[in-house]
């Protein structure tokens, strides 16, 4: 199969500070990954979609100054969430598309708690 | 928007087969159905995805009805484990992955002891 690592799985961090949540896909290159976010009881909602190389494409409703991902290997994608408000606070998931086999494999997410 | 209906929530006993259905009446000819289930705090998990024939891995089987309106994820023996929420999801992902998978609300399969 193919794994998807985020890191950090859980973070704790204070009102108006930056945080980095770091997407791997450990044993196949990636050249597409997507970021989600997903509130308690609720479904996945697609915050952007990653190219290795290029800007990424947000989705209508999600700040791009707020959430900045950069792509810049074919294994890496970060997702920094800038000061940080306690709305913030959320399960971020990331996925990869494993080229040449039609499928996106996704990541064990991220706990985000701001305070 | 998700192109898919889902019943929002099915119960089975454990041991038992789960049918899980799935309508996509509006799919596209180049749309794969994708199949993947979310245990609580949990990433999703693929399970299995098909375009047109049935399909079958060591997870589940995928029925596909001959028009592609339609389909069906089989757990074959149901275990507690399997309690998640599972997703139908339909996307004509290509190999440069042009496409995104988008999530509707899924079904919430509940095994039952």
């Amino acid at each position: 199969g193919a794994v998807v690592s985020q890191h950090p799985s859980r973070v704790i961090c204070k009102s108006g500070t930056s945080v980095k949540i770091e997407c791997r896909s450990l044993d196949f290159q990636a050249t597409t990954m997507f970021w989600y976010r997903q509130f308690p009881k609720q479904s996945l909602m697609l915050m952007a979609t990653s190219n290795e190389g290029s800007k990424a494409t947000y989705e209508q409703g999600v700040e791009k100054d707020k959430f900045l991902i950069n792509h810049a290997s074919l294994t890496l994608s970060t997702l920094t969430v800038t000061s940080a408000h306690p709305e913030d606070s959320s399960f971020y998931i990331c996925s990869a598309v494993k080229t040449g086999y039609n499928t996106i494999y996704f990541g064990e997410g991220s706990w985000l708690t701001v305070v | 928007d998700a192109k898919t209906t889902q019943p929002p929530s099915m119960d089975c006993a454990e041991g038992r087969a789960a049918n899980l259905p799935c309508n996509h009446s509006t799919i596209s000819g180049n749309e794969y159905v994708y199949w993947y289930r979310q245990i609580h705090s949990q990433g999703p998990q693929y399970i299995i995805h098909g375009l047109k024939n049935n399909e079958t891995n060591e997870m589940a089987s995928l029925i596909i009805t001959e028009d592609r309106k339609s389909s069906t994820l089989i757990l074959p023996h149901a275990t507690l484990r399997d309690t998640a929420v599972y997703y139908c999801i339909v996307s004509a992902l290509s190999n440069f992955g042009n496409e995104k998978l988008t999530f509707g609300t899924g079904t919430r399969l509940t095994i039952i002891p």
